[in-house]
């Protein structure tokens, strides 16, 4: 089974300041990571993924995750933050091999503050 | 080009009616994925189908709910019965098998 925990609920940040999402997943095999962004009222956007190869994933709108097996994380940063950035962002496992079944964890709300 | 459409929004409907939720994934995608997001929280898997398949349903409430995904058409949640514990967004997704699973915007279930 696998898990993904999120440990920030919510994150206020200032703009233009770097913020840092975390997300630590559990699971017995190898895994697919995702980061995932929902605005209000719509669907999620996928932001960035982890299949295999270099650990350091870059997405869109400037944001990049870096894969640590050792410490089970995938954490989401962005040097400098906008207003627009402002969101709800879900961290997600699947178990590879070609499954897109996703755990999510619960979310984290991002504030930007102007 | 169309994503993944879903219809309708919103729908209210009252205890012990039934909800129907239309999924139209992307051109060319045969995996579609359904998942509910209950409020506060991350969004749980509830099913996987192929055409006329149904591959993985252990996320799916014993009683009440059910899914197909026909060979022309959309794919189909159904919740018999709703009740309020049932008020939710579902989300449906769908795959090409590239690496990326696409979303629709949704569908808010609210039962009075």
């Amino acid at each position: 089974a696998q898990s993904v925990t999120q440990l920030d609920s919510q994150v206020p940040v200032f703009e233009e300041a770097p913020v840092e999402l975390r997300c630590n997943y559990s699971s017995s095999v190898s895994v697919y990571l995702f980061w995932y962004v929902q605005y209000p009222n719509q669907g999620l956007q996928l932001l960035l993924k982890y299949l295999s190869g270099s650990t350091l994933v870059k997405g869109i709108n400037g944001f990049e995750a870096e894969f640590n097996k050792s410490q089970t994380s995938f954490h989401l940063r962005k040097p400098s933050v906008h207003i627009s950035d402002t969101a709800e962002y879900f961290c997600a496992v699947s178990p590879g091999a070609g499954s897109y079944q996703l755990t999510f964890g619960k979310g984290t709300k991002l504030s930007v503050i102007p | 080009n169309a994503g993944v459409m879903q219809n309708p929004r919103h729908l209210v409907r009252r205890r012990g009616q039934e909800a129907r939720l239309r999924c139209s994934p992307m051109k060319g995608h045969s995996h579609v994925y359904w998942y509910r997001q209950l409020p506060e929280e991350g969004l749980k898997f509830m099913v996987y189908l192929q055409k006329e398949n149904i591959i993985d349903e252990s996320g799916m409430p014993k009683e009440r709910f059910s899914a197909e995904f026909p060979k022309e058409g959309p794919s189909i949640l159904r919740i018999q019965q709703v009740v309020r514990g049932d008020s939710a967004a579902y989300f449906c997704a769908s795959t090409g098998g590239t690496g990326e699973l696409f979303f629709g915007e949704g569908s808010r279930l609210t039962v009075l």
